[in-house]
């Protein structure tokens, strides 16, 4: 059963820093990998997407990172903004199945 | 687009009451997911449609859930009855396999089972 970990549960980081958050997997046959963001009372906002095949995605600020063999993703956040302060999870979609197993999520806050 | 569009936002009902909810997915996706997010649990799949058809409900949680797809546009998620244990916010979302299946969620119905 694939297990996935976010750590830390949370984290605070004053603004214009650069930060990473890590999501780590147990079981390396996925299909894809995604990470959301939520904002208090909100849905999940789709942030980028990682397939299996690639190493790495940018939008904007945002690059995320896969390494399958290690088990482990990371979002980079570059020049932290305050409007950056949300949850932020990882998903993975094993191979064969469109099932996606969440992450326990990282709460960001960026103090200005 | 607008997204997914769900209704109602906030249910507030009492114990034994039917509760419907409703999902509207992004135009032409062919995937759509029901899941509910707690405290206790985090973000769990309930369900999800293919072009309509259910191809997984192992995570409905028991027989007083059902979900419905009665066509592209549309789907539903009932309770009956509600208990106070069902109180969740749920999500709707959908995906579109030629875009990696990546899902988009709608903003969620928080529901109150007093």
């Amino acid at each position: 059963k694939q297990e996935v970990t976010q750590i830390p549960a949370a984290l605070s980081v004053p603004e214009g820093e650069n930060l990473v958050l890590n999501c780590s997997f147990t079981d390396s046959a996925i299909y894809n990998l995604q990470w959301f963001r939520q904002d208090p009372g909100k849905g999940l906002t789709s942030l980028l997407l990682i397939q299996s095949s690639q190493r790495e995605q940018t939008s904007g600020r945002l690059n995320a990172s896969l390494d399958k063999s290690s088990g482990r993703s990371t979002l980079y956040i570059a020049a932290s903004q305050p409007g950056d302060s949300a949850t932020y999870l990882c998903a993975l979609r094993a191979l064969g199945n469109e099932k996606l197993t969440f992450g326990t999520g990282t709460r960001l806050t960026i103090i200005p | 687009d607008a997204g997914v569009i769900q209704s109602p936002r906030h249910e507030v009902t009492e114990m034994g009451q039917e509760v419907t909810l409703r999902c509207k997915p992004i135009s032409g996706h062919d995937y759509l997911f029901w899941y509910r997010q707690t405290m206790m649990r985090g973000l769990e799949l309930l369900i999800y449609f293919n072009n309509n058809v259910p191809i997984d409900d192992s995570g409905m949680p028991e027989d007083r859930f059902s979900a419905k797809m009665p066509n592209a546009s549309f789907s539903t998620l009932k309770i009956q009855p509600s208990e106070p244990r069902d109180s969740a916010v749920y999500f709707c979302a959908s995906s579109y396999y030629r875009s990696g299946n990546e899902q988009f969620f709608g903003p969620g119905t928080r529901l109150t089972v007093l």
